[in-house]
């Protein structure tokens, strides 16, 4: 069965600090996503962003980075200098394919709550 | 583009009653997604539509809950004899499909559910 861990429930920081948020998975399958959402206080999933398990290249995009490590099954989100607005909820997911179509379900961990402290 | 869209936003019921939450998706997208977060149990997938055909449904909770999808569209969750453990938010998502590979699943906004 697949599994997602989101060990950090709640962290804080002040904000311009660095934050990384811990996403630690499991799996037997050879090929899958991974993914990052955020969900704010409106309570909207937002995509944030998709990798596949072939491509380990780490990936930034503006303040946001991402660290894909398939030897430790983990794939780490680590926000530059934060700011106010990046006080939400951040689930890491795994996904299955569940259909020749490519539908896949999803596998959440718990969430972290990040709080950004002015 | 307009997004995913989901109503009523908030659904208070009592203990017993049927409840219908729908779920517009994005327009062109042929696969539809039922997800619910609750306290206790995080985010979990209920069910996926591809089409009008719901392959799977093993993973709705109970055989009171059911989901159905007409025109390739608009979908409705329908929980009958609701009890207090189904209070909830129920998230739809769709996206586009492909046998080559997913394609990432965009979210409404939620169904809030409270049973009393």
């Amino acid at each position: 069965a697949q599994k997602v861990t989101q060990a950090q429930t709640e962290i804080s920081v002040v904000e311009k600090e660095d934050v990384t948020l811990d996403c630690v998975y499991e799996t037997r399958d050879t090929t899958y996503y991974l993914f990052w959402y955020k969900q704010p206080p409106s309570g909207e999933l937002v995509f944030l962003i998709r990798r596949n398990s072939f491509d380990e290249q780490n990936e930034i995009s503006g303040r946001y980075s991402w660290n894909f490590q398939k030897s430790t099954s983990s794939f780490n989100f680590t926000i530059t200098a934060s700011q106010v607005v990046d006080s939400a909820v951040y689930f890491c997911a795994l996904s299955e394919v569940i259909s020749n179509f490519g539908n896949e379900k999803l596998t959440f961990g718990t969430g972290t709550r990040l709080t950004i402290i002015p | 583009g307009a997004g995913v869209s989901q109503s009523p936003s908030n659904k208070v019921t009592e203990k017993g009653k049927d409840v219908e939450l729908r779920c517009d998706p994005i327009s062109g997208h042929t696969a539809l997604y039922w997800y619910r977060q609750s306290l206790g149990q995080g985010l979990e997938f209920l069910i996926y539509f591809q089409g009008n055909s719901a392959p799977d449904k093993s993973g709705l909770p109970s055989d009171r809950f059911s989901a159905e999808r007409t025109g390739g569209s608009v979908s409705t969750l329908t929980i009958q004899r609701t009890q207090q453990e189904d209070s909830a938010v129920y998230l739809c998502a769709s996206s586009l499909a492909s046998t080559q590979f997913p394609y990432e699943q965009y979210f409404g906004p939620g169904t809030r559910l409270t049973v009393t």
